[in-house]
């Protein structure tokens, strides 16, 4: 398996622009989680999904934000209108139920909004 | 609400021991994890320990589970300069639907001199 894919890896973009950020979690994972990771906050849980159902969004930043799961192979994170603020590496991670739920990561996209 | 605490910036020397703390507040985390992010990636399991365990040895890794404190650390023997990274510390938070939600500390960048 390949892992976790994201894309693009790195984003550079103007303020006010909508930002598209996306993920294929790994095959059969039945979870999927949004992080953020800054400087100044650390890693931030931003969303995660069960079967493609949104479960807890109680870290997106605001309304700004928004993130979907069509189908259980892509997500999407999109910000409109991007800020500065939101510059950040921003990582999806998938895990299988039960276990001892280890969450597998993607390489995570670099954003800088100007 | 749950946290997980842990000092920044670890310098050893190559060949020493390297020992990563860690205290967190949810006493109902089933697992504790050690994850590990290498510049330029995603963060990566290391390790983890079941919250009934001591402690678990995996070759050079060590981890001591004190859940009477509510402390968790990682120890690396021999350290290798490959092992310059940053530790991250992080807790399940098991709810009634067993979501495997992590809380993550803010990470020790551990820095190995030759």
């Amino acid at each position: 398996d390949a892992g976790v894919i994201q894309s693009p890896r790195h984003e550079v973009t103007e303020m006010g622009q909508e930002v598209t950020l996306r993920c294929k979690p790994i095959s059969g994972h039945d979870y999927l989680f949004w992080y953020r990771q800054t400087m100044m906050r650390g890693l931030e849980l931003l969303i995660y999904f069960n079967n493609n159902v949104p479960i807890d969004d109680s870290g997106m930043p605001e309304d700004r934000f928004s993130a979907k799961m069509p189908n259980a192979s892509f997500s999407t994170l999109k910000i409109q209108p991007s800020e500065p603020r939101d510059s950040a590496v921003y990582f999806c991670a998938s895990r299988q139920a039960g276990g001892y739920n280890e969450q597998f990561f993607g390489p995570g996209t670099r954003l800088t909004v100007l | 609400g749950e946290d997980v605490e842990q000092s920044l910036f670890l310098s050893v020397r190559e060949g020493d021991s390297s020992v990563i703390n860690c205290t967190y507040t949810d006493s109902s985390s089933t697992y504790l994890y050690w994850y590990k992010q290498e510049p330029g990636a995603g963060l990566q399991l290391l390790t983890y320990i079941f919250s009934n365990m001591d402690m678990k040895q995996d070759q050079r890794l060590t981890v001591l589970l004190n859940k009477k404190d509510k402390h968790l650390s990682l120890r690396i023997a021999d350290t290798q300069t490959g092992d310059s990274a940053i530790y991250f510390c992080a807790e399940s938070i098991e709810g009634s639907s067993n979501t495997g939600k992590l809380i993550f500390g803010q990470g020790t960048t551990l820095q190995v001199k030759p």
